[in-house]
């Protein structure tokens, strides 16, 4: 088993749909990384938190540290949003990475 | 904004020949990190330096990859010889100065080997 898990892998939706993408893990951490891959390959950060939740623009994070989970929810989903959303663990400097969420927004 | 460089973006070559990736770090980030991130997969860390010297390389083949950061500023990832599982976007990030631990990556490198 893998020690940080993403569900779904791959998600389409309709433009202006709410979505969530789901992060679960299995190992003690100091901070969780929601990252955006676009086709090109270069990796951006989306947001790191360690507690509570959250906001950039539609973007939101949450995080229960008990329950070991985190969700990456986006509002009003666009076309643009179209990428692969990566999950990743820190302790200390070192992250480990689930296998990303394959994002895909028709208009 | 400052990013981190990388290159070639793309590389093609054959087996058994040997390719050479280059990163440009974030000035001032002390610590920085190789990826390999096969199709379909997240990243997996191949070598991480602090400064010049290397802080965990336990996941990378030592028989044919070697990575070097000689002043502690950027760095160069080698593979020789190639093989088709080499096939793969090689990343490069780097940590340090205010969020220490954040992580900022490059635009990677996209190897093929044929």
């Amino acid at each position: 088993k893998n020690e940080v898990e993403q569900s779904p892998q791959n998600l389409t939706a309709q433009e202006g749909e709410f979505i969530t993408i789901n992060c679960s893990y299995s190992v003690g951490i100091s901070a969780l990384h929601w990252l955006q891959q676009h086709p090109g390959g270069g990796i951006v950060s989306l947001f790191m938190l360690s507690s509570g939740k959250k906001k950039h623009g539609r973007l939101i994070a949450t995080i229960n540290i008990q329950e070991k989970h985190s969700s990456l929810h986006i509002t009003a989903s666009h076309p643009r949003d179209s990428a692969v959303y990566i999950c990743a663990v820190a302790s200390g400097s070192r992250l480990t990475f689930g296998e990303g969420t394959q994002l895909t927004v028709n208009p | 904004e400052a990013e981190v460089a990388q290159s070639p973006r793309y590389k093609i070559t054959e087996k058994s020949q040997a390719v050479a990736f280059w990163c440009d770090p974030i000035s001032g980030h002390a610590t920085l990190y190789w990826y390999r991130q096969i199709l379909g997969q997240g990243p997996e860390l191949l070598v991480q330096f602090q400064d010049e010297s290397v802080v965990d390389d336990s996941q990378l083949p030592k028989d044919r990859f070697s990575a070097e950061r000689l002043k502690g500023v950027d760095s160069t990832l080698k593979i020789q010889p190639a093989e088709l599982g080499d096939s793969a976007m090689y990343l490069c990030a780097s940590s340090g100065g205010q969020s220490s631990y954040e992580q900022y990556f490059g635009p990677g490198t996209r190897l093929t080997v044929t």
